[in-house]
């Protein structure tokens, strides 16, 4: 039945070490986005892929990049992932079209110690 | 940019009915949409207007006022489920969604 799929649920990494979150989908849709989302915050846009094509939001860090390998996957790598990096990490997918509802994953918790 | 202004934090009695305004600026809009959101859990759809007017959908109701740029979700006979944060949530012309930071409601027995 889970339409939006992350994995893992829970990610411990280390100040400055690589890590990679993914997320799946099982509806087809066309858009595949990432936001940020830290305590009692709204969720904060970082990019979204439409199709293939990639959409960087204006002040997402360059530490964070995105990876879209087909269809059903998408992946948020952190390069150096830092302190002010921990937060909830939401995937959301949708059709594309202009009166379409956002679907979203459980999320990911990302602890930097 | 965008400007959602919604109330941080509202208590209210199991059973009782529950107003959450939402305001906005935005450079366009194209539907107002509102989410459920429980502690650490993914947001959850709940309704979506781009007309004027109420949408009612069993206990929840919203209410869109485009010439004043205002919402609001209605949320009747309150249950202790009912706990959660409720995001508010604008989409300005394609398809992308600009959030609130969220109302948190608490419902006391």
């Amino acid at each position: 039945d889970a339409m939006v799929i992350q994995n893992p649920r829970y990610q411990v990494t280390q100040f400055g070490k690589p890590v990679t979150l993914s997320c799946s989908q099982t509806l087809n849709h066309n858009v595949m986005y990432w936001y940020q989302q830290k305590s009692s915050q709204a969720p904060k846009l970082l990019f979204h892929y439409y199709d293939k094509d990639f959409n960087n939001e204006a002040d997402t860090p360059d530490n964070f990049q995105s990876r879209r390998p087909n269809t059903s996957f998408c992946f948020l790598d952190i390069r150096s992932p830092g302190l002010g990096d921990a937060a909830m990490y939401l995937c959301a997918t949708s059709r594309g079209g202009e009166t379409d509802t956002q679907y979203f994953g459980p999320g990911t918790r990302l602890t930097v110690l | 940019g965008q400007n959602i202004d919604q109330p941080t934090e509202m208590t209210a009695t199991e059973g009782a009915i529950v107003q959450i305004n939402c305001t906005y600026q935005t450079s366009g809009f194209n539907g107002l949409f509102w989410y459920q959101q429980h502690a650490g859990e993914a947001p959850t759809f709940l309704s979506y207007n781009v007309l004027d007017g109420l949408e009612e959908k069993g206990r929840f109701s919203s209410f869109l006022s485009r010439s004043k740029g205002y919402s609001y979700l209605l949320l009747k006979e309150l249950q202790m489920k009912d706990s959660a944060s409720y995001l508010c949530a604008v989409r300005d012309g394609d398809y992308k969604l600009s959030f609130g930071a969220g109302t948190t409601v608490t419902v006391r027995a």
